[in-house]
């Protein structure tokens, strides 16, 4: 069955280390996206991607980075320089062809729980 | 910029009794609209979605929402509810253009009581 794979499930950060999430999917979808989901907060956009090598900021950027070289996979790496890292982060995925009925269809990932220890 | 406000992050209902989750929507242009239900340590799942057909949604496990463009609301119900109804709820909007990446409400936790 097609889905969207998070892993790890839990991952335990040093302070000042980077560490990187990894976001598969085999739903041939075409973006991808990664939230920040905190208590009391809803869900944060971090970044997306609408397409393979390109990619662009969402609304809490900064500590974070992204690649996108391959359609399937989406890593988000949080950097030494994300001073509050610690949260639960869902990665998505949607169909972003103009004209297909499936489009605004997302599909969310089971999450990676990051705790600064 | 678009904008969702859930009304109360916290609802409890009796089991039984009709469920009613509020959500409104800031928005220049109507966007399409989301409800999502994510149980403890889970992603999201698809409740239901808007996208400019029937203004009245149904969903799954017997939820429906029903879109006021005069109100610029989505309120999320369901008639009887059951302990398996007991999660936090997310409303949530896409542009229909630019990055339709989806933007959340803060979330509202429904508790049923026996």
């Amino acid at each position: 069955d097609g889905g969207i794979t998070q892993s790890p499930k839990y991952l335990f950060r040093k302070e000042g280390q980077n560490v990187t999430l990894s976001c598969e999917q085999n739903l041939n979808h075409d973006a991808m996206y990664w939230y920040r989901q905190d208590p009391g907060q809803g869900l944060r956009l971090i970044y997306y991607s609408q397409i393979v090598n390109d990619f662009q900021k969402g609304d809490i950027a900064e500590g974070y980075s992204v690649s996108r070289e391959k359609k399937e996979s989406f890593p988000l790496t949080v950097t030494s320089a994300q001073k509050n890292p610690t949260a639960f982060y869902l990665c998505a995925s949607s169909i972003d062809r103009p004209g297909d009925p499936r489009r605004y269809g997302y599909t969310f990932g089971s999450g990676t729980r990051l705790t600064v220890v | 910029a678009q904008s969702v406000t859930q009304l109360g992050s916290h609802v409890s209902v009796s089991e039984g009794a009709l469920v009613l989750l509020r959500c409104n929507y800031s928005s220049s242009v109507p966007p399409y609209l989301f409800w999502y239900v994510q149980y403890p340590n889970q992603g999201l799942q698809l409740l239901l979605k808007y996208t400019s057909a029937a203004t009245l949604v149904k969903g799954i496990n017997g939820f429906e929402a029903e879109f006021k463009k005069s109100e610029t609301s989505f309120h999320l119900t369901k008639p009887s509810a059951h302990m398996s109804d007991a999660a936090e709820y997310f409303c949530a909007v896409s542009d229909r253009t630019g990055r339709r990446a989806l933007t959340f409400g803060s979330g509202t936790r429904l508790q049923v009581q026996p």
